[in-house]
């Protein structure tokens, strides 16, 4: 039973298009994050949602709209790709507290071309 | 704004030999640390991490760091590495707030026969 699951896990598509990404945690955690993963491996944290209501936006594009339905659910949707969107796209969940270990999805590789 | 330093992009180790990987880490209060480590194509996986208390903390698979405040530094070690070691070994600090991650540039590790 996976406890951080996020569809789809590869996603190529063109420029200009609109794509979304979902992510599901089934450990009743209060918070859910995306985070980037860039060609070079690099970590960054793009959003943070604390029972269903944004914490942290880190500077990121308006191109980037992230949804939480619920707090068991994170959803990032991205209009207008760009060339330099292709990432790896990560949700993670953990309980509320620095100190909370977060739990992390597979990962989506998302390609633009 | 925290950061964290990760000395070296690639570590190459044989069989059986000591794992070291180095974390230095800036904070303005005290911090929460972690050592994650990533297989190809899956997302993070919690080593270990430190919060409070005992500085040498122990994790899985065999690992284990020290959090030395006086040097800034929660370096990675593991007495005699594994084949099934080889991977990407990410340090990473907490802010006491927010649960947001600041990641390390990241470290490969590649264990030679």
């Amino acid at each position: 039973d996976t406890a951080v699951s996020q569809t789809p896990k590869y996603l190529v598509t063109q420029m200009g298009n609109d794509k979304s990404i979902k992510c599901e945690q089934n450990l009743g955690h209060d918070t859910m994050y995306w985070y980037k993963q860039d060609s070079k491996k690099f970590l960054k944290i793009m959003f943070s949602y604390n029972n269903k209501e944004l914490i942290i936006n880190e500077t990121v594009p308006n191109r980037f709209s992230p949804k939480s339905p619920d707090k068991a659910h994170l959803n990032l949707h991205i209009n207008s790709l760009e060339l330099g969107d292709s990432a790896v796209y990560f949700c993670a969940s953990s309980q509320e507290g620095g100190q909370s270990e977060a739990f992390f999805g597979q990962g989506t590789r998302l390609t633009v071309v | 704004a925290q950061s964290v330093t990760q000395l070296g992009s690639h570590v190459s180790v044989s069989e059986g030999a000591l794992v070291l990987l180095r974390c230095n880490y800036s904070s303005s209060v005290p911090p929460y640390l972690f050592w994650y480590v990533q297989y190809p194509n899956q997302g993070l996986q919690l080593l270990l991490k430190y919060t409070t208390g005992a500085t040498l903390v122990k994790g899985i698979n065999g690992f284990e760091a020290e959090f030395k405040k006086s040097e800034t530094s929660f370096h990675l070690t593991k007495p005699s590495a594994h084949m099934s070691d080889a991977a990407e070994y990410f340090c990473a600090v907490s802010e006491t707030a927010g649960n947001k991650l600041t990641f390390g540039g990241g470290t490969r590790v590649l264990v030679k026969p």
